[in-house]
């Protein structure tokens, strides 16, 4: 099936470790996303990626860093200096070009304990 | 990119029509309305969008306004597997990969 596959589900990471949440579509989209969720509130952008070897930052990248080394896998890394990690973790991709419609894997929780 | 108003929750009768209401007043003529629901703990999944014209798939319906003010997201049948947040965006057709999603309304379908 095609797809955005975001493993692990359920992530729990002890304070002062990093982490790292995978990505992966088989759409052959070019563009991909990180966004973040807290419970009630609506999607912030962490991260975008309009192709390979490319990222830019978006409205909360502090705390975090992708690498896009390949056209199917985007991962993510919450650092240990992200003061407030917990939260829901949603990957997505979109073909190439503004104004296409963007499509969601199924997230991560991310809970610091 | 315009901003979108939407009221927090809703409440709809099982088998009645679902019409979700968003406000943006700001949109510009380049801008697209799209709309996303979002179940519990799960990702958001694409429902339709529109730019002028009025839009309509398998999902729903979307209607927007001549002034392209407001918008209005119609579930013609509601069921129970409704009960979602759904979020109303406007997207820039260039220049942007910036989707901003808001807290959008939350739909209850009741029995």
């Amino acid at each position: 099936d095609g797809g955005i596959t975001q493993s692990p589900k359920y992530l729990f990471r002890k304070e002062g470790q990093n982490v790292t949440l995978s990505c992966e579509q088989n759409l052959n989209h070019d563009a991909m996303y990180w966004y973040r969720q807290d419970p009630g509130q609506g999607l912030r952008l962490i991260y975008y990626s309009q192709i390979v070897n490319d990222f830019q930052k978006g409205d909360i990248a502090e705390g975090y860093s992708v690498s896009r080394e390949k056209k199917e896998s985007f991962p993510l890394t919450v650092t240990s200096a992200q003061k407030n990690p917990t939260a829901f973790y949603l990957c997505a991709s979109s073909i190439a070009g503004s104004g296409n419609t963007i499509y969601f894997g199924e997230g991560s929780w991310l809970t610091v304990v | 990119d315009a901003k979108t108003t939407q009221p927090p929750s809703m409440d709809c009768a099982e088998g009645r029509a679902a019409n979700l209401p968003c406000n943006h007043s700001t949109i510009s003529g380049n801008e697209y309305v799209y709309w996303y629901r979002q179940i519990h703990s799960q990702g958001p999944q694409y429902i339709i969008h529109g730019l002028k014209n009025n839009e309509t798939n398998e999902m729903a319906s979307l209607i927007i306004t001549e002034d392209r003010k407001s918008s209005t997201l119609i579930l013609p049948h509601a069921t129970l597997r409704d009960t979602a947040v759904y979020y109303c965006i406007a997207l820039r057709i260039s220049g942007t990969y910036k989707y901003i999603f808001g807290t959008g309304t939350r739909l209850k379908v009741l029995a």
